[in-house]
């Protein structure tokens, strides 16, 4: 069955720490990958993207991920996290029609000062 | 920049009303999305719409949901008879179709729906 996973439900790490969101698909085929952010009562912002090329791709807010065909994995990562980071994170992934989005159950990232 | 934009921003029902939630997509974009999101679950795909019809559409939209782009810039979702486990927030999306697939998904801020 297709599907998202993102393990961590919750993660906190101090300001200025690195930080890695992890995410897992299940799919036939390699599919589109995203991630957005999403703050408390705010809608979904888009932080990166992934649909072919260059595996390592470059986001706002300084995060960036990493596709791992091997590893069936699309991992975001930012090297010093700031308070300002504190939100749910969702990896996502579409089919090649990019019509079909779904999502995995998030990871709620927690900033400590 | 361009966004898209969704009212109203809470809206709050008696179980068993219809609602009609809105949505203005990003001008020139081609494809339309409704998602929704219940309280600490995650994000769920609803519909895609393009070219005045549903294209895909998955197991949570059934009979009692209904989309509509009624005129050139809104896109509606409707609930006929809402139920208490409707209560979601609801996400519209747009994405301009010029890219080959290869384009984003852009979000509006979300309907967040009470029914009572």
């Amino acid at each position: 069955a297709q599907s998202v996973t993102q393990p961590d439900i919750h993660i906190t790490v101090s300001e200025g720490a690195s930080l890695e969101l992890r995410c897992n698909y299940s799919y036939g085929a390699t599919p589109y990958l995203f991630w957005y952010v999403q703050s408390p009562g705010q809608g979904l912002q888009l932080l990166l993207k992934y649909f072919s090329g260059d595996t390592l791709v470059q986001g706002i807010k300084g995060f960036e991920a990493e596709f791992k065909r091997s590893q069936s994995s699309f991992n975001l990562r930012k090297p010093s996290v700031h308070w300002s980071d504190a939100a749910e994170y969702f990896c996502a992934v579409a089919l090649y029609n990019n019509n079909d989005m779904r999502f995995g159950a998030g990871t709620r990232l927690t900033v400590k000062p | 920049e361009p966004e898209v934009t969704q009212t109203p921003s809470h809206q709050v029902t008696q179980m068993g009303q219809e609602v009609i939630l809105r949505c203005v997509p990003i001008s020139n974009h081609l494809y339309f999305y409704w998602y929704r999101q219940i309280l600490g679950q995650k994000v769920e795909f609803l519909v895609s719409f393009y070219n005045n019809e549903i294209s895909e559409k998955s197991e949570i939209f059934d009979d009692q949901f209904s989309v509509e782009r009624p005129d050139g810039s809104n896109f509606t979702l409707k609930i006929r008879s809402t139920k208490l486990e409707d209560s979601a927030m609801y996400f519209c999306a747009s994405r301009s179709g010029r890219g080959g697939g290869s384009d984003t998904q852009y979000f509006g801020p979300g309907t967040r729906l009470t029914v009572l």
